[in-house]
């Protein structure tokens, strides 16, 4: 069965600081897909990444990482000195390849302080 | 392109009664999704439709109908409100099956009283 862990509901760090979200996922599939979405204060869900199982590249854009580890079936998120627009609810996410669904973990909600 | 558009944005109901939750894509998405979110969890997959005419239950379809009769739209209805359904409703498309992205849409806000 499919599940998705982030084991940390809340996180506050000073701005400019280095954060990392993480999330941890379960599978039986080979074939699988992982994503981040964040939600902002505004409510809507924004897409930030996909990676599909058979791509373990770390992957960088800006000041956002992602760092995928299929060993300890971990997709941590990490943020480099972050600032106050970075503050959201941060979703993990995790579909099958035969599967037509996404499954979403409970989310982590950043709060970066000035 | 409009992209995902919910309507309404926020619903106060009695106990038992109905309605209907709009969503609408514009980017000829064959895969839509109703999700629901409560205070404090992630999305939950309510229903799912592959195409017009074609649709199937997630998670937690209790108490929620859905339609698809056009590639445009699919509704979300529910019947007999109860308290329970006090959430947040997010639709969302994609192209292609499961692993593509999701878009979504803003949301909404129904309470339940």
């Amino acid at each position: 069965a499919q599940k998705v862990t982030q084991a940390q509901t809340e996180i506050s760090v000073v701005e400019k600081e280095d954060v990392t979200l993480d999330c941890v996922y379960e599978t039986r599939d080979t074939t699988y897909y992982l994503f981040w979405y964040k939600q902002p204060p505004s409510g809507e869900l924004v897409f930030l990444i996909r990676r599909n199982s058979f791509d373990e590249q770390n992957e960088i854009s800006g000041r956002y990482s992602w760092n995928f580890q299929k060993s300890t079936s971990s997709f941590n998120f990490t943020i480099t000195a972050s600032q106050v627009v970075d503050s959201a609810v941060y979703f993990c996410a995790l579909s099958e390849a035969r599967d037509d669904k996404i499954i979403f973990g409970k989310g982590t909600r950043l709060h970066i302080l000035p | 392109n409009a992209g995902v558009t919910q309507t309404p944005k926020f619903r106060i109901l009695k106990i038992g009664q109905s309605m209907t939750l709009q969503c609408t894509q514009d980017m000829n998405h064959n895969y839509m999704y109703w999700y629901r979110q409560d205070p404090g969890m992630g999305l939950k997959l309510i229903y799912y439709s592959v195409g017009a005419g074609i649709t199937d239950k997630g998670e937690v379809p209790n108490g929620y109908n859905v339609s698809r009769s056009t590639t445009e739209d699919f509704p979300l209805r529910l019947e007999l409100a109860a308290p329970s359904q006090t959430s947040v409703y997010f639709c969302a498309s994609s192209y292609l099956r499961g692993p593509e992205t999701q878009y979504f849409g803003p949301g909404t806000r129904l309470l339940v009283l």
